[in-house]
């Protein structure tokens, strides 16, 4: 079975320090992989999506970046983290073909002081 | 453009009570499919249900049981019999016909109150 896994789960960080959340999951090959982005209280924003290694699809402009070094690895990251930058960063897969159920992992509460 | 709406923000029920989370969508293509998350407390999405646009029937698992009517463009979901561990955010979702981008509506948060 498939499995996705988020690390760190918990991180507080200083504004201006650098940032690098990784997803990985197992189960499976060549997924499509996301990120995405809770504000407290609030809906889901999709930040990135990557079909394959080393390709990236950037949907908000912003303080952030992706990469997909790997088929079943996804890095979130960040040069210097702003406030605005604090929230709980969730990772998904889903299979290749399009409109495929996403599976979420645990996610990361990121906490930027 | 894709959309979802959840109207009801936040519900509370009395635990045993049943409860319904209303979703509305929108859509000009023919071909998609809807879906239904939690995220309790601890913060994962769990999934619940995948329904394609041709499959109208409803859908009944245990507790859980969803509404799909296409002439009101709606995918309700009832629990019933609630109970405390049904205390989550509940979150629907679409997506258009082939597109890789989920549309998320912006969750309801059910209190089941013991």
């Amino acid at each position: 079975s498939q499995t996705i896994h988020q690390w760190p789960a918990t991180l507080v960080q200083p504004v201006g320090s650098p940032l690098s959340l990784e997803c990985t999951v197992e189960g499976t090959s060549n997924p499509n992989l996301y990120w995405y982005r809770q504000a407290a209280g609030r809906g889901l924003q999709l930040l990135f999506y990557s079909v394959g290694i080393g390709q990236i699809s950037s949907e908000v402009p912003q303080n952030l970046s992706a990469s997909r070094p790997q088929d079943r690895q996804f890095i979130l990251s960040s040069k210097k983290l702003l406030l605005s930058d604090s929230g709980f960063y969730l990772c998904a897969w889903s299979g290749l073909h399009g409109a495929e159920t996403q599976y979420f992992g645990p996610g990361t509460r990121l906490l930027v002081l | 453009a894709q959309k979802v709406t959840q109207a009801q923000t936040e519900i509370s029920v009395v635990e045993k009570e049943d409860v319904t989370l209303d979703c509305v969508y929108e859509t000009r293509d023919t071909t998609y499919y809807l879906f239904w998350y939690k995220q309790p407390p601890s913060g994962e999405l769990v999934f619940l249900i995948r329904r394609n646009s041709f499959d109208e029937q409803n859908e009944i698992s245990g507790r859980y049981s969803w509404n799909f009517q296409k002439s009101t463009s709606s995918f309700n979901f009832t629990i019933t019999a609630s109970q405390v561990v049904d205390s989550a955010v509940y979150f629907c979702a679409l997506i258009a016909n082939r597109d890789d981008k989920i549309i998320f509506g912006k969750g309801t948060r059910l209190h089941i109150l013991p």
